[in-house]
């Protein structure tokens, strides 16, 4: 078993859908990254969240520290919001180096017109 | 905004061959990073950096070495290329800090096929 699992790991969407992606890890962490990868391998770090929420326009992150688990929701979902979004686990204390993510597979998410 | 520039976005080597992989960041940072990304796996950690002439091991250091001379170059090596390291390769760079500025940027990547 992996320690940071996605699901779903591919997900169709009608452009307007509300949609969650969800991250569950089993190691102790001190932070949580949420990426953005499109077509062509570019990658964007969307938030980096160590408890409760952040939003960032129409996406938020979410992390529940105790249940080890994360989730992102985009509202209002767009076609040019297809991709593939990846979360990073962020194993140890703050203040080193991020040697130390492990990365989920990533969930390939496509929005129809 | 930070930039991380790759040097080749696309790479076609000979079996044998020495292959450099070179990363510029222009934002000062002292953390960089050289991750592969292959199908079904995910990103996994080659090296990474966190001063210059610093490197540390990542998960599958094995057929790889790095160099950084300069604070701004993160240089990736394949001393003999195989065919297993057909790979998306992706440098990144980070600022230590408070958690608030966390934040990973990456180079758009250079997929490189070893014939």
């Amino acid at each position: 078993k992996n320690e940071v699992e996605q699901s779903p790991q591919n997900l169709t969407a009608q452009e307007g859908e509300f949609i969650t992606i969800n991250c569950s890890y089993s190691v102790g962490i001190s932070a949580l990254h949420w990426l953005q990868q499109h077509p062509g391998g570019g990658i964007v770090s969307l938030f980096m969240l160590s408890s409760g929420k952040k939003k960032h326009g129409r996406l938020i992150a979410t992390i529940n520290i105790q249940e080890k688990h994360s989730s992102l929701h985009i509202t209002a979902s767009h076609p040019r919001d297809s991709a593939v979004y990846i979360c990073a686990a962020r194993r140890g204390n703050y203040g080193g180096s991020q040697g130390n993510l492990i990365f989920g597979k990533g969930t390939k998410l496509s929005v129809k017109p | 905004d930070v930039k991380v520039t790759q040097s080749s976005r696309y790479l076609v080597k000979r079996t044998g061959e020495k292959v450099f992989l070179e990363c510029v960041q222009d934002m000062d940072h002292e953390n960089m990073f050289w991750y592969r990304q292959d199908p079904g796996l995910g990103l996994r950690l080659i090296y990474f950096s966190y001063d210059v002439k610093m490197k540390e091991k990542g998960d599958i250091p094995e057929g790889y070495s790095v160099s950084r001379e300069k604070k701004e170059r993160f240089s990736l090596i394949l001393e003999s290329a195989s065919t297993n390291q057909t790979s998306m390769y992706l440098c990144a760079s980070s600022q230590t800090g408070y958690p608030t500025n966390e934040k990973l940027f990456f180079g758009s990547g250079t997929q490189l096929s070893v014939l």
